[in-house]
């Protein structure tokens, strides 16, 4: 069966810091990758998907990046992160395009982000 | 106008009742449909797919109409924990796919 882990957890960290987020997803290749934010009391925020290695589009500009390095490894990444960033990063997968019901998403835990 | 549109909610019932979520969606593409629950500070996670028949799950029952852009879901005989977010989800054949989430409906089930 598939699984999708996704770490750390929990972080916390200042202002101008970098960051990294990795999601790692097993028992499935080539699964279509996403990276989603939700801010507190809001919905779901498509930042990022990967359709394969190296193949990154973005959904919203800020100063956030995605790297797909390898088939089922997704990072998320900032250089300088800033107060707004705060939030719960949930990588999700899901399998190629086949027709019906066939990108159904499956979520990590989710990566709780604390900026201060 | 948003692509998804949940009642907001915070819909508050006692243990017991019935509840219903409602769900609209604009894009006309709109191919697959599904309800995803999401408990506090979790991630989603799918509930149940939902299909132009109609189907049931238990004390959960989805619809669709696809002429009226509509997506319902059902609770019966509410349990504590059913408290939780529910977000209508549609999948849309622009080129690729596209999965949209509604914002979500809160829901509170107290004894």
């Amino acid at each position: 069966s598939q699984t999708i882990h996704q770490w750390p957890a929990t972080l916390v960290q200042p202002v101008g810091s970098p960051l990294s987020l990795e999601c790692t997803v097993e028992g499935t290749s080539n699964p279509n990758l996403y990276w989603y934010r939700q801010a507190a009391g809001r919905g779901l925020q498509l930042l990022f998907y990967s359709v394969g290695i190296g193949q990154i589009s973005s959904e919203v500009p800020q100063n956030l990046s995605a790297s797909r390095p390898q088939d089922r490894q997704f990072i998320l990444s900032s250089k300088k992160l800033l107060l707004s960033d705060s939030g719960f990063y949930l990588c999700a997968w899901s399998a190629r395009d086949r027709g019906y019901g066939a990108n159904v998403l499956t979520f990590g835990a989710g990566s709780r982000l604390t900026v201060l | 106008r948003k692509e998804v549109e949940q009642d907001p909610g915070p819909f508050n019932v006692p243990e017991g009742a019935t509840v219903a979520f409602n769900c609209t969606y604009s894009n006309s593409a709109s191919q697959s449909f599904f309800w995803y629950r999401q408990d506090c500070r979790k991630e989603p996670k799918l509930l149940m797919s939902v299909y132009s028949s109609g189907n049931e799950d238990g004390r959960f029952t989805a619809q669709l109409n696809r002429a009226s852009q509509y997506i319902s879901l059902l609770i019966r005989d509410s349990k504590l924990s059913d408290s939780a977010t529910y977000l209508c989800v549609v999948i849309a054949r622009t080129g690729g796919f596209k999965t949209i989430f509604g914002a979500g409906t809160r829901l509170f089930v107290k004894a």
